[in-house]
C-alpha cells in the first residue's frame, strides 16, 4: 500500500490565477496518475507518468500540465485557472495501472 | 468507442438486504476489471478481476467476471449503513489505460 498525499485539499481561487496541485507518494511507485472527477460523474484520466521525466496525456483533454522530476512527486499546474476548471482532482500511484492507490483529492473552485 | 456502463445509477436499500451492482464494458484489449468504493473523497480498492468465472470474496463483498458476456457483478450481502458509498467499476486495457464507469450510488438505510 502507498501513502499518497495531496495538497491543498480545498482551493478557492479567482479566474486567471496560476495554481499548482501537489501530489506526493512515499513508496517509490513508478506509475502515477491524475484524474478529474466532476460531482456524480466518472473519473477521467487527464495525465499519467510511468517514471521520472515521463509524462503523457490521458483520455480527457486538459489545459493542465504535469511534471515528474522526482519519483515521489507529480505536481499538476494550471497556468490560468478558469471556472470550467472547477472540479475534484485525484492523484493515484501504483506499481501497475490495475493497482492504483488514490490520494484524498483536491477540490478546486475557480470563481 | 470504449465504454464502461454501470447500473443501476443509484440504489436505496435497508440494512440486511443483499444488493447486486452491475458493470458492463466494451474495451479494446481488455486486461482487467477493478471495483472501487468511494465514500467522501478518494476511491479505495476492492477487487481486481482478470479471469472469467473466478469469484473474488472479501467478507460480505464478492465479485465475478464474465469475459464472454463482458460484464461483472459486485454483490454485497447483509448490507450495513457503512456500505453506503459510490461503487466504481474500472476497466484496464492493453494500453495501460483505465476507463471508469459513472458509478452506482448505494444508500443503506437503518
Amino acid at each position: 500500500e502507498a501513502d499518497i498525499y495531496q495538497t491543498p485539499r480545498y482551493l478557492v481561487i479567482g479566474t486567471g490565477k496560476k495554481i499548482t496541485l501537489e501530489c506526493s507518494q512515499t513508496m517509490g511507485h513508478d506509475k502515477m496518475y491524475w484524474y478529474q472527477q466532476d460531482p456524480g460523474m466518472e473519473l477521467h484520466l487527464i495525465h499519467y507518468s510511468y517514471g521520472v521525466n515521463s509524462t503523457e496525456k490521458g483520455d480527457l483533454s486538459s489545459e493542465s500540465t504535469v511534471s515528474r522530476i522526482r519519483t515521489e512527486h507529480f505536481p499538476l499546474t494550471l497556468e490560468s485557472a478558469r471556472p470550467s476548471h472547477t472540479s475534484q482532482y485525484l492523484c493515484a500511484a501504483g506499481w501497475a495501472p490495475e493497482t492504483q492507490y488514490f490520494g484524498p483529492g483536491t477540490r478546486l473552485l475557480v470563481l | 468507442e470504449d465504454k464502461v456502463v454501470q447500473s443501476p445509477l443509484s440504489l436505496v436499500v435497508h440494512e440486511g438486504d443483499t444488493v447486486t451492482l452491475n458493470c458492463s464494458y466494451e474495451v479494446t484489449n481488455f486486461r482487467s476489471l477493478l471495483w472501487y468504493k468511494q465514500e467522501k473523497k478518494a476511491p479505495t480498492f476492492l477487487f481486481m478481476l482478470t479471469s472469467s468465472g473466478i469469484e473474488k470474496k472479501s467478507g460480505r463483498l464478492s465479485s465475478i467476471l464474465d469475459k464472454k458476456e463482458l460484464f461483472s457483478i459486485l454483490n454485497i450481502t447483509a448490507t450495513q449503513t457503512g456500505d453506503s458509498a459510490v461503487y466504481l467499476c474500472a476497466v484496464g486495457d492493453g494500453n495501460n489505460d483505465m476507463r471508469f464507469g459513472a458509478g452506482t450510488r448505494l444508500t443503506v438505510k437503518p
